[in-house]
């Protein structure tokens, strides 16, 4: 069964600090890999999308890179700022016959930036 | 606009006092799913469907039914609820393919007493 993981599990930085999110799954079997945003008690804003066959996708500030192989994607916030505070959830895609285009998602980094 | 719609936003009941939470998408989606919240647990998927009439199980679907007879309508049921179904639940729905991403409705917060 496909698992999702994130690490940290929260993180809290001074205001201007480049960040990395980490996110890692057990099944390269995956259509895509998605990462979110969620305020607390909101939903979910999709932040960006990366298919299968890339390598990175870039969205302003925000650059996330996927190593299918490995199992691996990383979520780079540049230049943060308070109102990136949020929990940044990953997930991805299955590819797999029995589970085909269901979604499992990681428990959330929880990201605080102070002034 | 494209997006998911999810009512009521806000519903406190009581045990046992059926009710349906509603999900409905404008972007011709053919897989939905429904996804409940809970604190230290994260998303888990209720119950999932990939086309009209056809449903199944996710990780949690007991205490809770589901019916696709229109595409762009998946209808969360809850029979008999309890306390412990006390959650944020979210409806998602997407194409499926490879460049599909995954929307999501605002949240239904459930209180059960």
């Amino acid at each position: 069964k496909q698992e999702v993981t994130q690490i940290p599990a929260a993180l809290s930085v001074p205001e201007g600090e480049n960040l990395v999110l980490n996110c890692s799954f057990t099944d390269s079997a995956i259509y895509n890999l998605q990462w979110f945003r969620q305020d607390p008690g909101k939903g979910l804003t999709s932040l960006l999308l990366i298919q299968s066959s890339q390598r990175e996708q870039t969205s302003g500030r925000l650059n996330a890179s996927l190593d299918k192989s490995s199992g691996r994607s990383t979520l780079y916030i540049a230049a943060s700022q308070p109102g990136d505070s949020a929990t940044y959830l990953c997930a991805v895609r299955s590819d797999r016959g029995s589970t085909l285009g269901r979604l499992y998602f990681g428990r959330g980094t929880q990201l605080t930036v102070w002034p | 606009e494209a997006q998911v719609t999810q009512n009521p936003r806000y519903l406190i009941t009581v045990t046992g006092k059926k009710l349906t939470v509603t999900c409905s998408q404008n972007m011709n989606h053919e897989y939905m799913s429904w996804y409940r919240q809970d604190p230290g647990l994260g998303l888990r998927q209720i119950y999932y469907s990939m086309n009209v009439e056809v449903t199944d199980k996710g990780d949690v679907p007991e205490g809770y039914k589901v019916s696709r007879k229109e595409k762009r309508n998946f209808p969360l049921i809850l029979e008999s609820p309890s306390p412990n179904q006390t959650s944020l639940y979210f409806c998602a729905s997407s194409l499926l393919g490879v460049n599909t991403e995954a929307f999501f409705g605002q949240g239904t917060r459930l209180t059960v007493v």
